[in-house]
Formats: structure tokens, C-alpha cells, sequence
């Protein structure tokens, strides 16, 4: 079944205590993305990646890191979370158009969420 | 800076009427525009891509328009049902991947039998 998992799917943690968020996809999709969502301000990007070890920055990226260094893999770490980072976390991939045009021009297919709370 | 703003945080609607929701841009030169439907705690699931030339796009009961001149699209549910309540988004895909996303803050649907 294509689809994208991320894991875990609920994290409690206190502040300062280095996390990562794994994101697998098995659709061999080029574009990966990270985003959270907060009450009030929508789904925000955080960093995304065009392809194997290409990443950049999305709207959102202060206090996140991000790696892709397999295509399916696109893990988010918080190297020392703070309770402002306390969101719902959402990964997405999606196939690109092709010929070297990478990005999100098709349909992303986002996972399940990951509920995050920092204290 | 750039901005979407979809036209209101809830849309109250009868079953079979047709729902109207609208999504705004400024600042902003998208290539093509989505939308999305999301369920309470699930990620959004992909409902309709359209592009910049492309002035409607329809699938099943679902049609949306796009005015990069008004810089607006429309995304209609006609027919509705109770089972079509849902958070709607749109989002604007820019024209060189390497720009990031952006999605508007949704619009909150509830279609009453």
C-alpha cells in the first residue's frame, strides 16, 4: 500500500531533550516536506527537500534540522525542543513532475501526524 | 510578505445545497493551486490540482476554479452531503520547487442533514 508513516506518533518530552521524528514514504517520491500545525495559524511549512540531500528552508525553520540521505527517509530532529515547538507534525512527499523539474506539482500524500508536546 | 487567506474560519450549509469556499492570495505567483480536505487529528487527503492556465477543473461533485488575475480560486461542493464536513485548505504551489509552500488556515465546513 503507498502511503507515508511517521513515527511516533505521540511524543511527550521535556524541554532540551534532543528528538527526531522519523518520515518514511514507499511511492519512490522525489519531494518530501515537514509542517506543523497550530491552532489558529494553519499548516506551516518547515523544511523541505527536492531530492536526496537537497533540503531547504521552509517558512518555519528555526529550532528544526532536517537530512535526506536515502530517498524514502526524511527524519526532522529538535536538537533542544522548547515548549513553543509543542504542534502536531505532519510529513508529505510527492512525485515531481519530471525532466529535472522537482517540487510539490502533483499531490502530496501527508502521514498520519505526530502529536508533539514539549514541557 | 506573502499571504492566503480563505474566506472564513466556518461555513454552515443545508444537505444538498451547493458550498462555496473561496481562497485569496496577494504577494504571490503560483503555478498551480491545491486543495485538500482534512478530518479532525488525520493529515489532509488531495482533492484537486489546478494549474495557472487552467480556469476549472471538476471531479465528481468537486469543481474549483482559479483567477490569477482576481488572484482567487473558488472550490465548490455541489450536492452536499453530512459525510462532506471537513476542514478544507488551499494551498499555493510556487513555480520553481525550490520555494516553499504555502496552505491557508482552512475553512471549517459542516453540511446539516
Amino acid at each position: 500500500e503507498a502511503q507515508v508513516t511517521q513515527n511516533p506518533r505521540y511524543l511527550i518530552t521535556v524541554t532540551g531533550k534532543k528528538l527526531t521524528v522519523t518520515c518514511s514514504q514507499n511511492m519512490n517520491h522525489e519531494y518530501m516536506s515537514w509542517y506543523r500545525q497550530d491552532p489558529g495559524l494553519g499548516l506551516r511549512q518547515i523544511y523541505y527537500s527536492m531530492n536526496v540531500e537537497v533540503t531547504d528552508k521552509g517558512d518555519v525553520p528555526e529550532g528544526y534540522k532536517v537530512s535526506r540521505k536515502e530517498k524514502r527517509n526524511f527524519p526532522l530532529i529538535l536538537e533542544s525542543p522548547s515548549p513553543n515547538q509543542t504542534s502536531l507534525y505532519f510529513c508529505a512527499s510527492s512525485l515531481s513532475l519530471g525532466g529535472g523539474r522537482a517540487g510539490p506539482y502533483n499531490e502530496q500524500f501527508f502521514g498520519p501526524g505526530t502529536r508533539l508536546t514539549v514541557l | 510578505s506573502q499571504k492566503i487567506e480563505q474566506n472564513s474560519e466556518a461555513l454552515n450549509i443545508q444537505e444538498g445545497k451547493t458550498a462555496t469556499l473561496t481562497c485569496n492570495y496577494t504577494n504571490y505567483s503560483p503555478a498551480y493551486l491545491q486543495w485538500y480536505r482534512q478530518d479532525p487529528g488525520r493529515g489532509p487527503v488531495f482533492l484537486l490540482l489546478i494549474r495557472e492556465n487552467e480556469k476549472e477543473k471538476r471531479k465528481e461533485r468537486l469543481k474549483v476554479t482559479f483567477d490569477t488575475t482576481l488572484k482567487q480560486s473558488l472550490f465548490h461542493i455541489t450536492a452536499s452531503q453530512p459525510a462532506d464536513s471537513a476542514t478544507y485548505l488551499c494551498a499555493l504551489v510556487p513555480l520553481w520547487g525550490n520555494t516553499p509552500l504555502v496552505f491557508g488556515k482552512g475553512t471549517r465546513l459542516s453540511v446539516i442533514a
